[in-house]
C-alpha cells in the first residue's frame, strides 16, 4: 500500500539552529515527492517538490530537500531556522493517473527567539 | 493570482443534517481535488475531478458523500446526514495537468466542519 510515513511529530528547536525532519515513502511505480508547510492560521503552501533529476531539490526560504532513492527517503532541511519557520510541515507523495497525494501525519516544528 | 477560495470556512451542524461546501479553484485549472484532514493526521484524499469528469473516489468516500463539478469550474461537496465522525476540515486542490504529467497543487483554506 502507498504511504509516506514521518517519524518526527514535534520537533523544537531554538533560532540558528539546523533543521532535518525525517520522511520516508512507499510508493509503487514513479513517484513524486512534495514538502507542504501550514503557517498558524494559513492554509497549505508548497515548500519545494521532486519529480526527476537533481535529486537535490531547492524550494523557498532557504529550503532544501533530498532524494534518496535507495532510502525511499525525501528528508527536509534547513542550515538556520528562524522564529518565523514555526508550522506543521506535511511531507506527501503522489504517481499514477489522479495524481492524488498521500500524506505523512505532519511534523510541528516550534523555534524559540 | 485569488488561489483557491472555499466557502463557508466555517459549518457547525447537527447531526443528520445535510451540508454542502464549495471550492472555486485557480482560473483554468483543470484538475480540482478534495481530501479531508483531521486532527493530528495528514490530509486524505477523498476525490479527484479532471474538468467536469469525476475520475475517482476513495473508499473514505461513503454513499452520503456527493461531490460535482459542473461545467468543470466550481465544484461541490455535499453530506447528507452527517455524523460526528464527519467533524473535520475538508480541504479543496487544483491544479493544471496534462494527460499523463505530474502536476502541482494549491490548496484553499478549507472548511471547518462541526457536527454536534
Amino acid at each position: 500500500a502507498q504511504s509516506v510515513s514521518q517519524h518526527n511529530h514535534h520537533v523544537i528547536l531554538s533560532e540558528a539552529a539546523s533543521l532535518e525532519l525525517g520522511c520516508n515513502y512507499s510508493y509503487g511505480g514513479t513517484v513524486n515527492l512534495f514538502w507542504y508547510v501550514q503557517y498558524p492560521g494559513q492554509h497549505l503552501q508548497l515548500l519545494l517538490k521532486y519529480f526527476s533529476g537533481d535529486p537535490l531539490v531547492k524550494g523557498i526560504k532557504g529550503f532544501e530537500a533530498e532524494f534518496i532513492k535507495s532510502k525511499f527517503s525525501f528528508n527536509l532541511r534547513k542550515p538556520s531556522v528562524q522564529w518565523s519557520d514555526t508550522a506543521e510541515y506535511f511531507c506527501a507523495a503522489a504517481g499514477g493517473a489522479t495524481n492524488k497525494l498521500i500524506f505523512g501525519t505532519g511534523t510541528l516544528l516550534a523555534v524559540q527567539p | 493570482d485569488t488561489g483557491v477560495s472555499q466557502n463557508p470556512r466555517h459549518k457547525i451542524t447537527k447531526r443528520g443534517q445535510n451540508v454542502t461546501f464549495r471550492c472555486d479553484p485557480i482560473s483554468e485549472h483543470n484538475r480540482l481535488y478534495w481530501y479531508r484532514q483531521t486532527l493530528g493526521q495528514g490530509p486524505e484524499f477523498l476525490t479527484y475531478f479532471q474538468n467536469e469528469a469525476q475520475l475517482e473516489k476513495s473508499r473514505l468516500l461513503s454513499d452520503r458523500f456527493s461531490a460535482e463539478r459542473p461545467k468543470g469550474s466550481f465544484s461541490t461537496l455535499e453530506i447528507q446526514r452527517t455524523e460526528q465522525g464527519d467533524s473535520a476540515m475538508y480541504l479543496c486542490a487544483s491544479s493544471f495537468g496534462l494527460a499523463g504529467t505530474t502536476d502541482t497543487q494549491y490548496f484553499g483554506p478549507g472548511t471547518r466542519l462541526t457536527v454536534l
